[in-house]
């Protein structure tokens, strides 16, 4: 069964510090794989995609990570702002599918 | 601005009550998909589009319809409500794959 995980399902630091959220996958054939933020009462918005041969992907302060043969990926976050606070999903596409597959998110709080 | 844009944001229908969800983009995306998204869950896809005159099944379509009559607009139907459809509704668009989906702010029904 195609699954996406990730964890934490919450997170709470201090503003200024980093952090790593983590996602592992199981959908095949993999094709990509997306971090999105998604705040408060707002639709998901791309952070960054990756395909199978790419293993780090920057989008100012995040960074992800991608190792395909382990089927896990990570987005760091550095340097953490207060409007870093929000829900960070995971998406993994299959090659040839139309479908996503949504993980359930990490909600992350900055606090001052 | 371009982009994916949904009405209504919020609503509130009665069981057995039927209403359309509307969303258009301005993109010229091919591709338009409906998904839910409910607590604890990751998004679920209900309906996808691949074209104008062109629409499939997602994972959970009971309950719901589609058309696509044009390229921009991409309606979705609520038959005849219930509480089970309580959720938040998100349409998104995707042009080039390498570009990633892009969605709309949402609209939070209620069926009582």
């Amino acid at each position: 069964k195609n699954q996406v995980e990730q964890s934490p399902q919450s997170l709470i630091i201090l503003e200024g510090k980093n952090c790593t959220l983590q996602c592992n996958y199981t959908v095949s054939p993999f094709s990509n794989l997306r971090w999105y933020k998604q705040d408060t009462g707002r639709g998901p918005v791309s952070l960054t995609i990756m395909t199978f041969s790419e293993n780090t992907k920057s989008n100012g302060r995040y960074t992800a990570t991608l190792d395909a043969d382990t089927k896990q990926s990570s987005l760091h976050i550095t340097a953490s702002q207060l409007s870093d606070s929000a829900s960070y999903i995971c998406v993994v596409s299959a090659t040839g599918f139309q479908k996503l597959v949504f993980g359930t998110g990490t909600r992350l709080l900055v606090s001052p | 601005n371009a982009g994916v844009t949904q009405t209504p944001k919020f609503q509130v229908l009665k069981t057995g009550q039927s209403m359309t969800l509307q969303c258009a983009q301005d993109m010229n995306h091919e591709y338009m998909s409906w998904y839910r998204q409910d607590p604890g869950m990751g998004l679920r896809l209900i309906h996808y589009s691949v074209g104008a005159g062109i629409t499939d099944q997602g994972e959970v379509p009971n309950g719901y319809n589609v058309s696509r009559s044009t390229t921009e607009d991409f309606p979705l139907r609520l038959l005849s409500a219930a509480p089970s459809q309580t959720s938040v509704y998100f349409c998104a668009s995707r042009g080039e794959e390498a570009y990633g989906y892009t969605f709309g702010s949402g609209t939070r029904l209620t069926v009582v």
